[in-house]
């Protein structure tokens, strides 16, 4: 079994809807969790992090874990053609530099005007 | 304030032959990370430079690679010699707090092609 599961996609939307991208874990220990955005050859760009279990919202981003299910997602409001990206879930055990982040697949979004 | 930059972007080499990809991390980030993505799996780690010192080497596949960082400022990852299944993107990240929340930026990687 994958320390981390990600629906791969593609995810295909129309402009204004709301999203819901989500990942699951099998180590426990985790405790750190983030969304990656990526757009078309780029690098891995932070959206957000949440530091053990409960949800973060930042504009029309929601991100949600549930420690006891190991289940996280990210849910995106009114979700604009420039949205559209691969969104790569990652999670870590610690929030030092030492400790090793671990990142699901990914899973390519595309909003449709 | 410049970003993570490496170079080249794009490499096809045979196999057989040695590459070697660069990093240079936003200045001041005592932490690098070098990280490989092959098609349709996950972005993984490789290893972890704190200034010029390995931190943590666990993730690299095997003694084919070798990764430097002189002088705590850019980093090289060196492939010698290259087999086709070392194809992937190769992206660097580093970050600066040692403690605390802490943010990796990474670089828009290298795409490496064996034949």
């Amino acid at each position: 079994q994958k320390e981390v599961e990600q629906d791969p996609g593609p995810l295909s939307v129309p402009e204004g809807a709301i999203v819901s991208l989500n990942c699951t874990y099998s180590n426990s220990a985790f405790q750190y969790f983030m969304w990656y955005r990526q757009y078309s050859r780029k690098g891995p760009e932070l959206l957000m992090y949440t530091y053990s279990s409960g949800n973060k919202e930042d504009g029309r981003f929601t991100a949600q874990v549930d420690k006891s299910s190991k289940y996280i997602s990210l849910f995106i409001r009114d979700s604009q053609p420039s949205d559209s990206a691969t969104y790569l879930c990652a999670m870590s055990a610690g929030v030092t530099s030492y400790d090793k982040v671990i990142f699901g697949p990914g899973t390519s979004l595309s909003v449709i005007p | 304030e410049a970003g993570v930059t490496q170079f080249p972007s794009h490499s096809v080499i045979e196999k057989g032959q040695t590459v070697t990809l660069r990093c240079d991390p936003i200045s001041g980030h005592d932490n690098l990370y070098w990280y490989r993505r092959v098609m349709g799996k996950e972005i993984k780690f490789l290893l972890h430079f704190v200034k010029e010192s390995k931190q943590d080497e666990s993730g690299m596949p095997n003694n084919r690679f070798l990764a430097e960082r002189t002088g705590g400022t850019y980093s090289t990852l060196k492939v010698q010699p290259a087999e086709l299944e070392d194809s992937g993107v190769y992206f660097c990240a580093s970050s600066v707090r040692t403690s605390g929340i802490f943010e990796q930026f990474f670089g828009p990687g290298t795409r490496l092609t064996v034949l």
